[in-house]
């Protein structure tokens, strides 16, 4: 079956704008995590959502960003006022029900982030 | 608060070498373990996990003991091939009740023919 996709795979924006990244899940999996990955570095968590509801937001790192899941599918995550810090790839992850503690998080390709 | 240190890379081996990667963490409770592995132009892919201590996970040849009186979970293969040429990430489950992985740094595998 399908895997976790995510679009687009590349995003190319200058420092201010406004970008949206979207995941697509695993059909069936509701719980769905955001990482980011900088270069040389592993994923570090952004936000967690069981469903609908982010759970966790612990890991955005400031009001900048954002990210929704409205019928608890897909989710989008938003970058406002973009900062050439922000250059990094934002990986989706999807899981089945429950906490993911046991169950194995499948991961997308990823969305390459550059701002100029 | 938790962590993941990994073993610098890049590790070059010739092919049928031992492979030895290092990790260890630093946990609240009794996390489970995880190793993942990106190959050039994939996403990241489980490879293997241990819940708990003493726990061995294995797949693919790889395999990895949960030990927990030295806080770590080294990754080793007995003979490596060109194709296991990948950066390798070790990662734990945060103890709280989300789910989130933690993840290394990153070791990245170059098997040379």
């Amino acid at each position: 079956g399908a895997g976790v996709s995510q679009t687009p795979s590349n995003k190319v924006t200058e420092k201010g704008k406004y970008v949206e990244l979207r995941c697509d899940p695993i059909s069936g999996h509701t719980a769905l995590y955001w990482y980011r990955q900088s270069l040389g570095q592993g994923p570090e968590f952004l936000i967690y959502f069981q469903g609908t509801g982010a759970a966790d937001d612990s890991g955005l790192p400031n009001d900048r960003f954002f990210a929704v899941r409205p019928e608890g599918s897909v989710s989008t995550l938003k970058i406002q006022r973009t900062e050439r810090g922000d250059s990094a790839v934002y990986l989706c992850a999807s899981s089945l029900p429950g906490t993911g503690l046991y169950n194995e998080q499948f991961f997308g390709p990823g969305t390459r982030l550059t701002v100029l | 608060g938790d962590s993941v240190t990994q073993m610098e890379g890049p590790v070059t081996l010739s092919e049928e070498a031992f492979l030895t990667i290092n990790c260890t963490y630093t946990a609240t409770g009794y996390p489970s373990l995880f190793w993942y592995v990106q190959y050039p132009g994939e996403g990241l892919q489980l490879l293997l996990k241990a819940t708990k201590a003493d726990d061995k996970g294995s797949n693919k040849g790889f395999e990895a003991t949960y030990r927990k009186e030295t806080t770590s979970f080294h990754l080793e293969k007995g003979s490596v091939q060109v194709s296991d040429s990948a950066v390798y990430f070790c990662a734990l489950i945060y103890s709280g009740n989300t789910g989130k992985l933690i993840f290394g740094q990153g070791t990245t595998l170059q098997v040379k023919p």
